[in-house]
């Protein structure tokens, strides 16, 4: 069965500093995705990213960006210079080939406080 | 891309009531889906819709009733629930509901239950 872990529940940095979000995922299938995605204060989940599992090579996107390593089933994110518009809580997912349905399973998200 | 819309945005509801939650994507989308979220557990895939046929029903009690009349319009029927009912109730579509689709969520209802 598929499981994602969020071991950090809250991170608080100040302004500018870099953070590091962890992802473990858990998953008996050779072909999966994965999310990343944005809840803050408003409510809606924002999509951030997604990956699939043959696709290894990290990516940056403005300040933002991800390390999957298939070796150690972690998709990590990693925020450069961070702001305080980036005070949210993140959440990993993963989606299984072969799901019916699409189904997304997440992680228990890491609640961000980015502090000026 | 915020195409995801709920109402109402609150509600607050006694356990002997009936209620309903609407969803509407402007997308185009051919997949909908309901999503709980609760203090206390991660984010839960209730109810997936691929063109208006339930795809996936994820062991919800059936005092949670969707209706899906269209690719646009999702709807989350509510009777007699209970205090632990109360959370977040998030929508999402995607294109289609093949794997590693991606969905876009609405802004979510939160629900009271008294």
């Amino acid at each position: 069965a598929q499981k994602v872990t969020q071991a950090q529940t809250e991170i608080s940095v100040v302004e500018k500093e870099d953070v590091t979000l962890d992802c473990v995922y858990e998953t008996r299938d050779t072909t999966y995705y994965l999310f990343w995605y944005k809840q803050p204060p408003s409510g809606e989940l924002v999509f951030l990213i997604r990956r699939n599992s043959f696709d290894e090579q990290n990516e940056i996107s403005g300040r933002y960006s991800w390390n999957f390593q298939k070796s150690t089933s972690s998709f990590n994110f990693t925020i450069t210079a961070s702001q305080v518009v980036d005070s949210a809580v993140y959440f990993c997912a993963l989606s299984e080939d072969g799901n019916a349905g699409n189904m997304l399973t997440f992680g228990g998200g890491t609640r961000l406080m980015v502090k000026p | 891309e915020t195409g995801v819309t709920q109402t109402p945005r609150h509600l607050v509801m006694g356990m002997t009531n009936k209620k309903s939650l609407k969803c509407e994507q402007h997308l185009g989308h051919n997949a909908m889906y309901w999503y709980k979220q609760s203090a206390k557990k991660p984010l839960e895939l209730m109810f997936v819709y691929s063109l208006e046929e339930r795809v996936e029903n994820n062991s919800v009690p059936s005092r949670f009733s969707p209706e899906c009349p269209n690719s646009s319009h999702l709807f989350l029927h509510l009777h007699t629930l209970q205090p632990e009912d109360s959370a977040l109730y998030l929508c999402a579509s995607s294109r289609s509901e093949g794997t590693g689709s991606k969905q876009y969520f609405g802004p979510g209802t939160r629900l009271t239950v008294t």
